[in-house]
């Protein structure tokens, strides 16, 4: 069975960090782009960034509103997805979903993991 | 930035035919996919590269793309389908999100 398991969700004050961690089975980890995706409370999807695979060089996007804070690694030897999320703020206070990516272009996502909730708050 | 809009809410008769919109410039040149979230759950996806159903996914939900906007559709809708809805596209290298539609199956 496939899954994605999210952790090291938590209450962080407004400029701390925090790093998440995606744990992946059942499938070839190493194979997949893999991505983030937030939900605030009661709120919207929203796309915070990607990682590529080792064909290309694991190159990584971010949204503009996580740029230059947030930075999305892997360790494909451990089959995890990591999010290291750096100065945030209330805004950030959200359920982090990990995601994998079916196809090289114009993906979708499938499955999505349960989240992992952050708030960011003193 | 590219933006997709949804309708806030959809509200449907058991039984009868829901049609949800994602309206986006030239988002027919795009794929777009469907994610159903209920609440309290992860999304599920429903529909991908405009029209395209993942296994388990029942035949009652297809999907269309051309122009300006994709619909998802949804036949003979139960009170099952009653979730959140959510259309996917790429812009260059970012994924956008359309805002979501509340369905209601009254």
């Amino acid at each position: 069975e496939v899954q994605l398991v999210e952790s090291g969700g938590g209450l962080v004050q407004p400029g701390g960090s925090l790093r998440l961690s995606c744990a992946a089975s059942g499938f070839t980890f190493s194979d997949h782009y893999m991505d983030w995706v937030r939900q605030a409370p009661g709120k919207g999807l929203e796309w915070v960034g990607r990682t590529g695979n080792k064909a290309n060089s694991y190159t990584t996007e971010y949204a503009a509103s996580v740029k230059g804070r947030f930075t999305i690694s892997r360790d494909d030897s451990k089959n995890s997805l990591y999010l290291q999320m750096n100065s945030l703020r209330t805004e950030d206070t959200a359920v982090y979903y990990c995601v994998r990516e079916l196809a090289t272009l114009s993906s979708w996502f499938d499955p999505w993991g349960q989240g992992t909730l952050v708030t960011v708050s003193s | 930035s590219y933006e997709l809009t949804q309708p806030p809410s959809v509200s449907v008769s058991p039984g009868q035919t829901a049609s949800i919109t994602c309206s986006g410039d030239k988002l027919g040149n795009k794929y777009t996919c469907w994610y159903q979230q209920k609440p309290g759950q992860s999304p599920v996806l429903v529909i991908y590269q405009d029209y395209k159903r993942p296994s388990g996914i029942p035949e009652r939900f297809s999907g269309s793309n051309s122009g300006n906007t994709a619909t998802l559709t949804i036949s003979g809708t139960q009170a099952m389908d009653e979730a959140d809805y959510y259309c996917q596209a790429w812009d260059s290298s970012t994924v956008v999100f359309g805002g979501g539609t509340k369905l209601t199956v009254l």
